[in-house]
């Protein structure tokens, strides 16, 4: 398997743009967690889903941000409109459910690197 | 709520020194606890993880030590080299839950 795959590698916009970042977790995975990563702030866990189903969306910080996960092999998150204080690297990953495999190890994706002018 | 914090925030060592990096949880309910290590401009890749039945775990240099009763764990490192600069990360994972918390990162530097 190729891992868990982001698109796109960096994203340049100007504030008030609708920016949309893609992910497809390894095959087979259950679970699939979208994160964003500052200097300030750490790792913050922002969504996840099971199953394509949004299980804990209470790290979105307001209601600019969206995610879907369609099907099995794809997911995105949306901000509109974006803010220059929106500027982060976005990791995407990926894990086995609880009778599928070990349960919680997370594959990261390579990250989007956002930047809001 | 869950809780994972990490100490130090940054570490430098000389070259052949040992580094550990401590870390602390709330949730008496985790079991399961992964260290993540993100050199600069990559994305966190796991290097070695201990669930709550053992409480030492070895991979060649690095090692990882978990006291359930006092909730924390440590991250050991050996015969430390220049190229395990980078920027580490302890979580904790629970069977109540099927994400992870993660602690605010270390930043090692290993000096030649």
């Amino acid at each position: 398997d190729a891992g868990v795959i982001q698109s796109p590698r960096h994203e340049v916009t100007e504030m008030g743009q609708e920016v949309t970042l893609r992910c497809k977790p390894i095959s087979g995975h259950d679970y699939l967690f979208w994160y964003r990563q500052t200097m300030m702030r750490g790792l913050e866990l922002l969504i996840y889903f099971n199953n394509n189903v949004p299980i804990d969306d209470s790290g979105m910080p307001e209601d600019r941000f969206s995610a879907k996960m369609p099907n099995a092999s794809f997911s995105t998150l949306k901000i509109q409109p974006s803010e220059p204080r929106d500027s982060a690297v976005y990791f995407c990953a990926s894990s086995f459910g609880r009778q599928r495999g070990p349960k919680n190890i997370q594959y990261f994706g390579a990250g989007t690197r956002l930047s809001v002018l | 709520g869950e809780n994972v914090e990490q100490h130090p925030s940054t570490l430098s060592v000389q070259e052949g020194d040992s580094a550990v990096i401590k870390c602390t949880y709330s949730d008496s309910a985790s079991n399961y606890f992964p260290w993540y290590k993100q050199e600069l401009g990559k994305r966190p890749q796991l290097i070695i993880d201990i669930r709550s039945n053992v409480g030492e775990k070895k991979d060649q240099r690095i090692a990882v030590t978990l006291n359930k009763t006092a909730k924390h764990f440590s991250l050991h490192i050996t015969e430390t080299q220049p190229e395990d600069s980078a920027v580490y990360f302890c979580a904790g994972g629970g069977i109540n839950t099927d994400k992870l918390i993660f602690g605010t990162g270390t930043r090692l530097q290993v000096f030649p």
